[in-house]
């Protein structure tokens, strides 16, 4: 069965760095499969943040392209984020998930992230 | 860029009702890559129909998806009490290679 988990640390200050992991059991992530981050800010809807391709190869939203870098570890599986310059409009759940031919078919449970000082 | 419109914005029924929500796409798209989700609260949002119409895994048959050029639709037949929560379409765009979300129907009892 597929899992994933997120984790990092919940409370990141302002102008600071948000690093979160993405633990995968059940399916290797050096598969052939697309793995990707989406965000829910309190109250809202989805937004998708980016993807990783078993061999490295990056997609990201364009309104997060300047501060985002995803990577992927093959010898851990697992695949992390790291968005850079954070806000309090980067306040958010964070989910990571499995990609499946155009949709998503796996999800972590979410990890929230707080930007505050 | 797409943009997904998600028609009513809240849906207010009851057990057994017939549930119908829309999603309208901004331009034409490829409808494998139109995709439902439900979320529950404090949940994570969980696949419901792929490639337009096609149930995932473990999805109950009261849950249907279709299309028609740019409007897509979910249907659930027959209103169980589970059923009460959050429904998002999902495009996936090749050009740039991203995901879009609708905005979400809260379909409440």
């Amino acid at each position: 069965q597929v899992r994933l988990q997120e984790s990092g640390p919940g409370l990141v200050k302002p102008s600071g760095t948000l690093s979160l992991t993405c633990a995968v059991s059940g399916f290797s992530v050096s598969s052939v499969t697309w793995w990707s981050w989406v965000r829910q800010s309190p109250g809202k809807g989805l937004e998708w943040i980016g993807e990783i391709f078993s061999s490295g190869s990056t997609n990201y939203n364009p309104s997060l392209k300047n501060r985002l870098t995803i990577s992927i570890d093959n010898s851990k599986n697992l695949f992390s984020l790291n968005l850079a310059s954070v806000t309090a409009a980067d306040t958010a759940v964070y989910y990571c998930t499995k990609s499946a031919a155009y949709n998503l078919d796996y999800w972590g449970q979410g990890a929230l992230v707080t930007v505050s000082s | 860029e797409i943009v997904l419109t998600q028609s009513p914005g809240t849906l207010s029924l009851s057990p057994g009702e017939r549930a119908t929500l829309s999603c309208r796409a901004s331009q034409s798209v490829n409808r494998r890559y139109l995709a439902w989700y439900q979320q529950k609260p404090g949940q994570a949002p969980r696949l419901l129909i792929y490639d337009a119409s096609a149930r995932a895994t473990g999805i109950p048959d009261r849950f249907s998806g279709s299309d028609s050029g740019t409007d897509f639709t979910l249907t659930i037949s027959r209103l169980e009490p589970e059923d009460f929560a959050v429904y998002y379409c999902q495009l996936y765009g090749d050009s740039p290679p991203m995901y879009t979300f609708g905005q979400g129907t809260r379909l409440e009892i």
